[in-house]
Protein backbone atom coordinates (compact mmCIF):
# COMPACT_ATOMS: atom_id res chain seq x y z
CA UNK A 1 0.00 0.00 0.00
CA UNK A 2 1.05 3.44 -1.11
CA UNK A 3 2.23 5.81 2.04
CA UNK A 4 0.27 8.89 3.06
CA UNK A 5 1.48 11.91 5.22
CA UNK A 6 -0.70 14.16 6.63
CA UNK A 7 -0.13 17.17 8.91
CA UNK A 8 -0.15 16.19 12.94
CA UNK A 9 -2.83 18.93 13.93
CA UNK A 10 -4.94 21.51 12.77
CA UNK A 11 -7.81 24.01 14.02
CA UNK A 12 -11.01 25.02 12.66
CA UNK A 13 -13.86 27.09 13.81
CA UNK A 14 -16.74 25.42 14.61
CA UNK A 15 -19.34 26.44 11.79
CA UNK A 16 -16.13 26.73 9.43
CA UNK A 17 -15.57 24.06 6.67
CA UNK A 18 -12.44 21.88 7.96
CA UNK A 19 -10.33 21.14 4.83
CA UNK A 20 -8.02 18.01 5.82
CA UNK A 21 -5.57 17.36 2.96
CA UNK A 22 -3.39 14.27 2.32
CA UNK A 23 -0.62 13.71 0.28
CA UNK A 24 0.20 9.83 -1.54
CA UNK A 25 2.30 10.82 -4.25
CA UNK A 26 3.29 6.96 -4.90
CA UNK A 27 -0.45 5.79 -5.12
CA UNK A 28 -1.05 3.20 -8.06
CA UNK A 29 -3.69 3.16 -10.31
CA UNK A 30 -6.00 0.58 -8.41
CA UNK A 31 -5.84 2.12 -5.00
CA UNK A 32 -8.45 3.58 -2.94
CA UNK A 33 -8.41 6.58 -0.77
CA UNK A 34 -10.13 5.90 2.35
CA UNK A 35 -10.68 8.26 5.49
CA UNK A 36 -11.58 7.25 8.73
CA UNK A 37 -11.65 9.11 11.97
CA UNK A 38 -11.20 8.32 15.79
CA UNK A 39 -13.03 9.92 18.32
CA UNK A 40 -11.46 10.26 21.99
CA UNK A 41 -11.04 6.78 23.39
CA UNK A 42 -13.07 5.52 20.78
CA UNK A 43 -12.57 3.07 17.88
CA UNK A 44 -12.02 4.21 14.56
CA UNK A 45 -15.13 5.08 11.78
CA UNK A 46 -15.31 5.03 8.40
CA UNK A 47 -16.03 8.49 7.07
CA UNK A 48 -15.90 8.03 3.22
CA UNK A 49 -13.31 6.66 -0.41
CA UNK A 50 -12.72 7.24 -3.37
CA UNK A 51 -10.60 6.20 -6.52
CA UNK A 52 -10.51 9.36 -8.94
CA UNK A 53 -14.11 11.13 -8.83
CA UNK A 54 -15.01 13.49 -6.48
CA UNK A 55 -17.30 11.83 -3.69
CA UNK A 56 -19.97 13.17 -1.09
CA UNK A 57 -21.79 11.81 1.46
CA UNK A 58 -23.89 12.72 4.94
CA UNK A 59 -20.47 13.10 6.61
CA UNK A 60 -17.76 14.69 4.59
CA UNK A 61 -16.78 15.40 0.91
CA UNK A 62 -13.55 13.83 -0.45
CA UNK A 63 -12.27 15.77 -3.44
CA UNK A 64 -8.65 13.50 -5.30
CA UNK A 65 -6.57 15.85 -7.72
CA UNK A 66 -6.55 14.63 -11.02
CA UNK A 67 -3.09 12.73 -10.87
CA UNK A 68 -4.77 11.69 -7.52
CA UNK A 69 -1.27 12.35 -5.24
CA UNK A 70 -3.35 14.24 -3.15
CA UNK A 71 -6.70 14.58 -1.82
CA UNK A 72 -8.74 16.44 0.64
CA UNK A 73 -11.34 15.85 3.21
CA UNK A 74 -13.76 18.56 3.82
CA UNK A 75 -16.32 18.78 6.55
CA UNK A 76 -18.50 21.45 5.48
CA UNK A 77 -19.63 23.04 8.64
CA UNK A 78 -17.40 21.76 11.51
CA UNK A 79 -18.72 21.20 15.16
CA UNK A 80 -17.47 20.12 18.22
CA UNK A 81 -18.30 16.85 18.06
CA UNK A 82 -15.56 16.50 14.78
CA UNK A 83 -13.15 17.06 16.97
CA UNK A 84 -11.27 13.88 16.42
CA UNK A 85 -8.22 11.93 14.63
CA UNK A 86 -8.76 11.50 10.72
CA UNK A 87 -6.75 9.09 9.39
CA UNK A 88 -6.30 8.80 5.55
CA UNK A 89 -5.27 5.29 3.88
CA UNK A 90 -4.92 4.30 0.79
CA UNK A 91 -4.96 0.62 -0.31
CA UNK A 92 -5.91 -1.99 -3.10
CA UNK A 93 -9.71 -2.85 -3.32
CA UNK A 94 -10.25 -6.40 -4.89
CA UNK A 95 -12.38 -9.08 -5.34
CA UNK A 96 -11.46 -11.55 -2.75
CA UNK A 97 -8.52 -12.05 0.43
CA UNK A 98 -7.50 -9.91 3.14
CA UNK A 99 -6.74 -6.34 2.08
CA UNK A 100 -3.87 -4.92 4.90
CA UNK A 101 -5.15 -1.34 6.01
CA UNK A 102 -1.73 0.89 7.31
CA UNK A 103 -3.40 3.08 9.99
CA UNK A 104 -0.58 5.75 10.68
CA UNK A 105 -1.04 8.72 13.36
CA UNK A 106 -3.29 10.70 11.47
CA UNK A 107 -4.15 14.95 11.76
CA UNK A 108 -5.54 15.75 15.20
CA UNK A 109 -8.56 18.26 14.53
CA UNK A 110 -9.34 20.58 17.05
CA UNK A 111 -12.72 22.69 16.30
CA UNK A 112 -12.78 25.68 18.45
CA UNK A 113 -16.17 26.94 19.73
CA UNK B 1 -28.39 -3.24 15.12
CA UNK B 2 -25.98 -3.09 17.73
CA UNK B 3 -22.89 -2.93 15.29
CA UNK B 4 -19.52 -4.47 16.98
CA UNK B 5 -19.80 -4.86 20.30
CA UNK B 6 -16.95 -5.83 22.54
CA UNK B 7 -16.55 -7.55 25.86
CA UNK B 8 -15.27 -6.36 28.88
CA UNK B 9 -14.72 -2.58 28.18
CA UNK B 10 -12.17 -2.46 30.98
CA UNK B 11 -9.96 -5.41 32.49
CA UNK B 12 -7.01 -5.50 34.70
CA UNK B 13 -4.81 -8.37 34.94
CA UNK B 14 -1.58 -9.52 36.77
CA UNK B 15 1.12 -10.77 35.06
CA UNK B 16 0.67 -14.33 34.02
CA UNK B 17 -2.99 -14.40 34.13
CA UNK B 18 -5.04 -15.45 31.04
CA UNK B 19 -8.26 -13.35 29.79
CA UNK B 20 -10.51 -14.12 26.42
CA UNK B 21 -11.71 -11.00 24.80
CA UNK B 22 -15.23 -11.53 22.82
CA UNK B 23 -16.20 -9.49 19.83
CA UNK B 24 -19.66 -9.93 17.92
CA UNK B 25 -20.57 -8.45 15.21
CA UNK B 26 -24.63 -8.83 13.81
CA UNK B 27 -23.96 -7.42 10.26
CA UNK B 28 -23.26 -10.66 8.54
CA UNK B 29 -19.75 -9.49 8.13
CA UNK B 30 -17.19 -12.26 6.55
CA UNK B 31 -14.55 -10.80 7.62
CA UNK B 32 -13.14 -9.70 11.31
CA UNK B 33 -10.26 -8.54 12.75
CA UNK B 34 -8.10 -7.61 16.51
CA UNK B 35 -6.29 -4.74 16.63
CA UNK B 36 -3.95 -2.49 19.51
CA UNK B 37 -3.77 0.96 19.73
CA UNK B 38 -0.55 2.25 22.08
CA UNK B 39 -0.43 5.95 23.01
CA UNK B 40 0.78 7.88 20.52
CA UNK B 41 1.00 4.43 17.88
CA UNK B 42 -1.71 3.79 14.79
CA UNK B 43 -3.18 1.06 15.25
CA UNK B 44 -1.75 -2.46 14.71
CA UNK B 45 -3.33 -5.47 13.73
CA UNK B 46 -2.47 -8.51 15.54
CA UNK B 47 -4.89 -11.42 13.62
CA UNK B 48 -7.72 -11.49 11.22
CA UNK B 49 -10.37 -14.11 10.36
CA UNK B 50 -11.77 -14.34 6.76
CA UNK B 51 -14.54 -16.67 7.69
CA UNK B 52 -15.70 -18.88 10.09
CA UNK B 53 -13.19 -21.59 11.15
CA UNK B 54 -10.36 -19.55 9.98
CA UNK B 55 -7.99 -17.07 11.47
CA UNK B 56 -4.59 -15.36 10.36
CA UNK B 57 -1.69 -13.68 12.12
CA UNK B 58 -1.43 -9.81 11.36
CA UNK B 59 1.59 -7.32 12.35
CA UNK B 60 1.71 -8.11 15.96
CA UNK B 61 0.65 -11.75 16.43
CA UNK B 62 2.88 -12.82 19.40
CA UNK B 63 1.60 -13.51 23.11
CA UNK B 64 -2.20 -13.55 21.61
CA UNK B 65 -4.40 -16.36 20.04
CA UNK B 66 -7.99 -16.26 18.62
CA UNK B 67 -11.28 -18.57 17.81
CA UNK B 68 -13.83 -17.68 15.02
CA UNK B 69 -15.77 -20.68 16.31
CA UNK B 70 -19.26 -19.02 14.88
CA UNK B 71 -19.17 -16.01 12.30
CA UNK B 72 -20.47 -13.48 14.80
CA UNK B 73 -17.70 -13.76 17.24
CA UNK B 74 -14.34 -13.31 17.38
CA UNK B 75 -12.40 -14.16 20.32
CA UNK B 76 -8.74 -13.07 21.33
CA UNK B 77 -7.07 -14.97 24.25
CA UNK B 78 -3.84 -14.01 26.32
CA UNK B 79 -2.31 -17.16 28.21
CA UNK B 80 -0.02 -15.22 30.16
CA UNK B 81 -0.31 -11.89 30.43
CA UNK B 82 2.62 -9.44 30.38
CA UNK B 83 2.75 -5.90 30.88
CA UNK B 84 3.72 -5.31 27.18
CA UNK B 85 0.03 -5.94 26.37
CA UNK B 86 -1.35 -2.70 28.19
CA UNK B 87 -2.86 -1.27 25.47
CA UNK B 88 -6.55 -0.50 23.85
CA UNK B 89 -7.88 -3.28 22.07
CA UNK B 90 -10.12 -2.76 19.51
CA UNK B 91 -12.26 -4.94 17.37
CA UNK B 92 -13.67 -4.72 13.65
CA UNK B 93 -15.42 -6.33 11.14
CA UNK B 94 -16.45 -5.83 7.50
CA UNK B 95 -18.35 -6.97 4.50
CA UNK B 96 -15.61 -8.73 2.79
CA UNK B 97 -11.08 -8.07 2.66
CA UNK B 98 -12.23 -5.14 0.01
CA UNK B 99 -14.76 -3.25 2.07
CA UNK B 100 -14.41 -1.03 4.48
CA UNK B 101 -14.33 -1.51 8.55
CA UNK B 102 -16.43 -1.39 11.34
CA UNK B 103 -15.09 -0.80 14.52
CA UNK B 104 -16.30 -1.87 18.31
CA UNK B 105 -15.58 0.52 21.37
CA UNK B 106 -13.31 -0.75 22.33
CA UNK B 107 -11.24 -2.77 25.44
CA UNK B 108 -8.99 -0.71 27.76
CA UNK B 109 -6.62 -3.57 29.28
CA UNK B 110 -4.08 -3.03 32.00
CA UNK B 111 -1.80 -5.61 32.75
CA UNK B 112 0.55 -5.24 36.37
Amino acid sequence: DAKTTQPPSMDCAEGRAANLPCNHSTISGNEYVYWYRQIHSQGPQYIIHGLKNNETNEMASLIITEDRKSSTLILPHATLRDTAVYYCIVRVVSGGGYQKVTFGTGTKLQVIP
Amino acid sequence: NAGVTQTPKFRVLKTGQSMTLLCAQDMNHEYMYWYRQDPGMGLRLIHYSVGEGTTAKGEVPDGYNVSRLKKQNFLLGLESAAPSQTSVYFCASSYRGAYEQYFGPGTRLTVT
